[in-house]
């Protein structure tokens, strides 16, 4: 069974550095792409970036290149979202999700992060 | 990349056909055949219901179903039960590995 499992909720102050991560499971991790999904409270879903955990082929949505840092661990078949200053804009639930063919199928739980002073 | 537009809300009484609209550019939706559709309950995670425009994963009832015409994607629900209402995403490849959601619609069952 395809699990994608993320860290849980987090909370920081504007400024801060923040990682989340999300560990596959139940399939190869290397053989598919890993996409990274941002839901802002009562807002919709909009896509941030991907990686190929394979070759780490890394590709950003333009509104977020530069913002935001993905990564991978395949040693851990994790994958990762990082900031290094968040602001209170960031604050968002946070979805990793699997790549497979054009679409995206399994998706993480999320994570809820909050930015605030 | 600008999201793709969608009605905020459709609505219907039970047994009835509601259809979602999606509208974006020949950069997105009119330029590939990869569309796909997402439902989302009040708390819960995205749930693949359409991908590659038409096609249904396991498991998704054939109420549901997809197709397309230019720049334009639509989702039809037909036979509307109760646990059909939730927000629906529709999704498009944008190349380069990059993709573009929906606005986002509401769909409530009368």
């Amino acid at each position: 069974e395809v699990r994608l499992v993320q860290s849980g909720a987090e909370a920081r102050k504007p400024g801060e550095a923040l990682k989340i991560s999300c560990k596959g499971s139940g399939y190869t991790f290397t053989n598919s792409w890993i996409g990274w999904v941002r839901q802002m409270p009562g807002k919709g879903l909009e896509w941030m970036g991907i990686m190929y955990p394979g070759d780490s082929d890394t590709r950003y949505s333009p509104s977020f290149r530069g913002q935001i840092t993905i990564s991978a661990d395949n040693s851990i078949s994790t994958a990762y979202l990082q900031w290094s200053s968040l602001k209170a804009s960031d604050t968002a639930m946070y979805y990793c999700a699997r790549r497979i063919g054009a679409f995206v199928d399994f998706w993480g739980q999320g994570t809820l992060v909050t930015v605030s002073s | 990349q600008s999201a793709l537009t969608q009605p905020r809300s459709v609505s219907g009484s039970p047994g009835q056909s509601v259809t979602i609209s999606c509208t974006g550019t020949s950069s997105d939706v009119g330029g590939y055949d990869y569309v796909s559709w997402y439902q989302q309950h009040p708390g819960k995670t995205p749930k693949l219901m359409i991908y590659d425009v038409t096609k249904r994963p396991s498991g998704v009832p054939d109420r549901f179903s997809g197709s397309k015409f230019g720049n334009t994607a639509s989702l039809t629900i037909s036979g509307l039960q109760a646990e059909d209402e939730a927000d629906y995403y529709c999704c498009s490849y944008a190349g380069d590995y990059i993709y573009v959601f929906g606005s986002g619609t509401t769909v409530t069952v009368l």
